[in-house]
């Protein structure tokens, strides 16, 4: 059981705009900035979103990221075959002397 | 560009240590912006953060694993290093060593290297 909740899949076709929650709570999202990543077939995860909606530089701007209290989103708008993979949220969490935590992780299929 | 190595055994026992290396290039272990992270993922499943360090020496750890955890820096190799004590198949999977900021923001990642618990 992850300590930030994601859905476990999401779908959309090419050119849709799909988007993926990750719910926390005041102790992590409440409080700390929210991280994304993208983690393609067989390859290490990428840094795809941090600081809840800055792109690191080469990520599209297809990608977007927003918070709002204690959940946050990732928005992917026109949808691409390429974009099939699984992403995951992180966050500080400052309960138990603080750590880092991620959440479960979403499958997202372009059908 | 920093690059993060991982190297260590593919294959341990149970019950016994697991212990991995990472080596940084291209950037200083001992730059103060960053801390230096472990994170694994077993097979089929999610990330699990598992622990990092500052080039100081200072250390945390995932509460889950604290107990059988140790993470270390030797910043004149430009390398830190994962011991996980007492391990069980449960521990097997792909272990990646990483840099960030200490909140989550992990900007450069090794490309993993797979660790199976079996005897």
């Amino acid at each position: 059981q992850s300590v930030l909740a994601q859905p476990p899949s999401a779908s959309g076709t090419p050119g849709q705009r799909v988007s993926i929650s990750c719910s926390g709570s005041s102790s992590n999202i409440g409080t700390y900035t929210v991280n994304w990543f993208q983690q393609l077939p067989g390859t290490a995860p990428k840094l795809l979103i941090y600081s809840n909606n800055q792109r690191p530089s080469g990520v599209p701007d297809r990608f977007s990221g927003s918070k709002s209290g204690t959940s946050a989103s990732l928005a992917i708008s026109g949808l691409q075959s390429e974009d099939e993979a699984d992403y995951y949220c992180a966050a500080w969490d400052d309960s138990l002397n603080g750590h880092v935590v991620f959440g479960g992780g979403t499958k997202l299929t372009v059908l | 560009q920093v690059q993060l190595q991982e190297s260590g055994p593919g294959l341990v026992e149970p019950s016994q240590t697991l212990s991995l290396t990472c080596t940084v290039s291209g950037g200083s272990i001992s730059s103060g912006d960053y801390y230096w992270n472990w994170i694994r993922q077993p097979p089929g499943k999610g990330l699990e953060w598992i622990g990092y360090i500052y080039f100081s020496g200072t250390t945390y750890y995932n509460p889950s694993l604290k107990s059988r955890v140790t993470i270390s820096v030797d910043t004149s190799k430009s390398q830190f290093s994962l011991n996980l004590y007492s391990v069980t198949a449960t521990d097997t999977g792909v272990f990646y060593c990483a840099r960030g900021n200490g909140y989550g923001r992990i900007d450069y990642w090794g490309q993993g290297t797979l660790v199976t618990v079996s005897s």
